[in-house]
């Protein structure tokens, strides 16, 4: 089965501490994974796509096909990261994504 | 460029209703998305079009129907509202290899 799995509904770190959405997912192939974001108010929008390997807003994502996670990781959060974070998966040969359950990140002055 | 416009953003419907969800692209994208946002449960995609006159059930598709006649427009229907069916719509669109331009959701209430 094709499944994404965020363990974690809410997270909620001190403005300057290390943070990490954990994402894992169940696929039989070579997966495609991305991490979504919407900002309070506003519609969801492309953060990561795992193979850009780039760093966006200090975040990064690093793909373990042996554990099968793709973790969001930033080492200092900010509070105008509080917002819903969502891990997706996109199977081979098609253009759907597939959600987890979305984590909510909430970062505390 | 507006990318992907929906409307309305709000509606309350009551059982049994019937509405029209609207979505338009300017991107010229092939894909695309119709998803559900309900609390706790991520998005759950309705259906999806991979071209004009091309569409095909997603993982939650009753109660729901759409059409693509256009690469602009992909409308989503639904006949006869039920209470399930209150929940957030988020229409999106894609290019094969690209990620996702998302709207800004419709909020759909049914009482």
């Amino acid at each position: 089965a094709q499944r994404v799995t965020q363990p974690e509904k809410l997270l909620s770190v001190f403005k300057g501490a290390p943070v990490e959405l954990k994402c894992n997912y169940s696929y039989s192939g070579s997966p495609e994974l991305f991490w979504y974001v919407q900002y309070s108010r506003q519609r969801l929008q492309l953060l990561l796509r795992h193979i850009s390997r780039e760093s966006i807003k200090g975040f990064t994502a690093d793909l373990n096909k042996g554990e099968t996670s793709f973790h969001l990781k930033k080492p200092f959060a900010q509070e105008e990261d509080s917002a819903m974070y969502y891990c997706a998966l996109k199977p081979a040969n098609t253009g759907k994504l597939i959600f987890g359950q979305g984590t909510t990140l909430q970062v505390k002055p | 460029n507006a990318g992907v416009t929906q409307t309305p953003k709000f509606r309350i419907l009551k059982i049994g209703q019937s509405m029209t969800l609207q979505c338009t692209q300017d991107m010229n994208h092939n894909y695309m998305y119709w998803y559900r946002q309900d609390p706790g449960m991520g998005l759950k995609l309705i259906y999806y079009s991979v071209g004009a006159g091309i569409t095909d059930k997603g993982e939650v598709p009753n109660g729901y129907n759409v059409s693509r006649s256009t690469t602009e427009d992909f409308p989503l229907r639904l006949e006869l509202a039920a209470p399930s069916q209150t929940s957030v719509y988020f229409c999106a669109s894609s290019l094969p290899d690209v990620g996702y331009t998302f709207g800004s959701g419709t909020r759909l209430t049914v009482v």
